[in-house]
């Protein structure tokens, strides 16, 4: 089975600051990454993926992560943060069927004013 | 309005009782998920169905059960053999030739 560790349970930062959320999975064979956002009570909303190609993904609100294979990480990135980006985060591992889905126990982003 | 629903929002029950969670959605989508949230412990999956009258097991399934009569719905029972049922429940699908899936808003059960 795959797991999937995201290092940092919360982060602060500064409004109109840089933010890294990272992430790390296990595994030596082919998988699909990807980014979630979450806000209180509420669903999981995608933010970005990697299938293939280029190693930067460009996401939804202004992220972007960054695949790297052989330090088997997809770090998520914003290079200026704003007030409404205060949520939940989750990296998420796919096998290659769809089917088995794991994510990473979250981050919590919060933006100070 | 496509989407996917899960209702209702929030759902009390007494220990003992078994609790029906629906999840509807108009997507067209195969495959359906349900998964439990706890705080600190990110999503786990309980049960996956792909077609109609087809599920598998997750990696939590004990005390919890599933039919999938039609595309568009897969409720998820929680029985009284669930030690531990309240939680954040959330419901998602997948076309099958895509690998993203998408979430429903979410039902909070508490049970007393």
């Amino acid at each position: 089975a795959q797991s999937v560790t995201q290092l940092d349970s919360q982060v602060p930062v500064f409004e109109e600051a840089p933010v890294e959320l990272r992430c790390n999975y296990s595994s030596s064979v082919s998988v699909y990454l990807f980014w979630y956002v979450q806000y209180p009570n509420q669903g999981l909303q995608l933010l970005l993926k990697y299938l293939s190609g280029s190693t930067l993904v460009k996401g939804i609100n202004g992220f972007e992560a960054e695949f790297n294979k052989s330090q088997t990480s997809f770090h998520l990135r914003k290079p200026s943060v704003h007030i409404s980006d205060t949520a939940e985060y989750f990296c998420a591992v796919s096998d290659t069927t769809g089917n088995q889905f794991y994510f990473g126990t979250g981050t919590s982003l919060t933006v100070i004013p | 309005d496509g989407g996917i629903t899960q209702s209702p929002k929030y759902l009390f029950r007494k220990e003992g009782q078994n609790v029906t969670l629906s999840c509807e959605q108009n997507l067209n989508h195969d495959a359906m998920y349900w998964y439990r949230q706890d705080p600190g412990q990110g999503l786990r999956l309980i049960y996956y169905s792909q077609i109609v009258n087809d599920f598998q097991k997750g990696d939590i399934a004990e005390g919890y059960s599933v039919s999938r009569e039609k595309k568009e719905s897969f409720p998820l029972t929680v029985t009284s053999a669930q030690k531990n049922p309240t939680a954040f429940y959330l419901c998602a699908t997948r076309p099958l030739n895509t690998y993203e899936q998408y979430f429903g808003p979410g039902t909070r059960l508490t049970v007393t």
